[in-house]
């Protein structure tokens, strides 16, 4: 089946420092890839997203590319602000045989960051 | 600008009690979900549906039943709720799957604790 590895939290980093949070996946075809955000109290809302090899997702200073060789959709920031702590989820979504989509979460990452 | 909308926010049930969680959404999506996400195990798909009047069983449907009677309206229920079930749940829907999107919108979530 698939499946989402991410690195295990917490995570915390100064502000302004740069941050890196691995994501490894186990696909079957041709999965596109997300990260996926969570604020304190709030409900998931997409960061970025990439649907084939070697495109590069970005939003709001984020970055993650989809590496086919690596099974890898790395997130990474080059300077974090307090504002960036929250929950951070690496997802993969496949038309299923059904022909809908399936979505796999990883476990999640917290990242606080400190002023 | 309502997109995904949960109710109730909280509730407090005892073992045995029943209860119905509302989702709704304002986006004419074919596509809800319903998950729970539980601490380090990410989110986990309890039933979904592909369109008004279906439904499908997720990860971990035991315990659950829903029903999609309207297009915008998709209802979790618990009919005899267990302390295993506290957890919070959230609700998501989206367009048709293809390549371009696949993006899932939540909503804020529903913390439910069985006591």
């Amino acid at each position: 089946g698939n499946s989402v590895t991410q690195m295990e939290g917490p995570v915390t980093l100064s502000e302004e420092a740069f941050l890196t949070i691995n994501c490894t996946y186990t696909a079957t075809g041709y999965p596109s890839l997300f990260w996926y955000v969570q604020y304190p109290g709030e409900g998931l809302q997409l960061l970025l997203k990439a649907t084939k090899a070697d495109d590069k997702g970005s939003n709001k200073g984020f970055e993650a590319t989809y590496r086919k060789e690596t099974t890898s959709f790395h997130l990474e920031k080059g300077s974090v602000q307090v504002s960036d702590s929250a929950v951070y989820f690496c997802a993969l979504s496949v038309l299923n045989s059904g022909g809908y989509q399936k979505v796999t979460f990883g476990t999640g990452t917290k990242l606080q960051v400190i002023p | 600008n309502a997109g995904v909308t949960q109710t109730p926010k909280f509730r407090v049930l005892k073992t045995g009690q029943s209860m119905t969680l509302l989702c709704a959404q304002d986006m004419n999506h074919e596509y809800m979900y319903w998950y729970r996400q539980d601490p380090g195990m990410g989110l986990r798909l309890i039933h979904y549906s592909v369109g008004e009047g279906t439904t499908a069983k997720g990860e971990v449907p035991d315990g659950y039943n829903v029903s999609r009677l309207k297009k915008q309206n998709f209802l979790l229920g618990l009919e005899s709720a267990a302390p295993s079930q506290t957890s919070v749940y959230f609700c998501a829907s989206s367009y048709f799957w293809d390549m371009e999107t696949g993006e899932l919108f939540f909503g804020e979530g529903s913390r439910l604790t069985v006591l």
